[in-house]
């Protein structure tokens, strides 16, 4: 059981050049996320995607598309990037439950990402 | 616009001593409080609170949330080095599927 899985762990870019980064999950989770974390800034959610099939804007999507492939898997993709890209991304998934009172949060290791 | 902020934003303490982590929200339809510890990597879930004025513990860490004042606590007694990361609590929406993280508490403990 890996729990959430991410890659790359590290990644340059230069403007302009696209990527996907990977996540997948083999918790049998429902809800997917995926995060970018900048200095002093926490975590800010970027896309999620409730269930497979279906995904929605998180606080800071601009520049960033996602696709939720199937149940286990979610990928980000940067179309054009920018040096303001240059962060932590981390993916994360969760069992949401409609009823019940919250929902943990498992997060994937991270993928370091520069932009020159 | 959902809001979490976290203070201190960081410390520095001596192994032994006890710390106190605050986290104040603002954030539309309110569910629940989540309190995470991040390392080098990944943030490791602590703790989950949805009601107010009673307190979850483990081990040397409890937490405690006031829906009332819209914050909560963590608390570390006898703290370790292996203590030293960055704290981060995060609110839940309503739906459960929207969470609002604060920018952390960075915790140095020293021998």
């Amino acid at each position: 059981n890996a729990g959430v899985t991410q890659t790359p762990k590290f990644q340059v870019l230069k403007t302009g050049q696209s990527m996907t980064l990977q996540c997948a999950q083999d918790m049998n989770h429902n809800s997917m996320y995926w995060y970018r974390q900048d200095p002093g800034m926490g975590l800010r959610l970027i896309y999620y995607s409730a269930s497979e099939g279906t995904t929605d804007k998180g606080e800071v999507p601009n520049g960033y598309n996602v696709s939720r492939l199937n149940k286990r898997e979610f990928s980000l993709r940067l179309e054009s990037a920018a040096p303001s890209q240059t962060s932590v991304y981390f993916c994360a998934s969760s069992s949401l439950r409609s009823s019940g009172r919250g929902n943990e949060q498992f997060f994937g290791p991270g993928t370091r990402l520069t932009v020159l | 616009e959902d809001k979490v902020v976290q203070s201190p934003l960081s410390l520095v303490v001596h192994e032994g001593d006890t710390v106190t982590l605050n986290c104040s929200y603002e954030v539309t339809n309110f569910r629940s409080l989540l309190w995470y510890k991040q390392e080098k990597k990944a943030p490791t879930f602590l703790f989950m609170l949805t009601s107010s004025g009673i307190e979850k513990k483990s081990g040397r860490l409890s937490s405690i949330l006031d829906k009332k004042e819209l914050f909560s606590i963590l608390n570390i007694t006898a703290t370790q080095t292996g203590d030293s990361a960055v704290y981060l609590c995060a609110g839940v929406n309503n739906a459960g599927n929207m969470l609002t993280f604060g920018g952390g508490t960075r915790l140095m403990v020293k021998p």
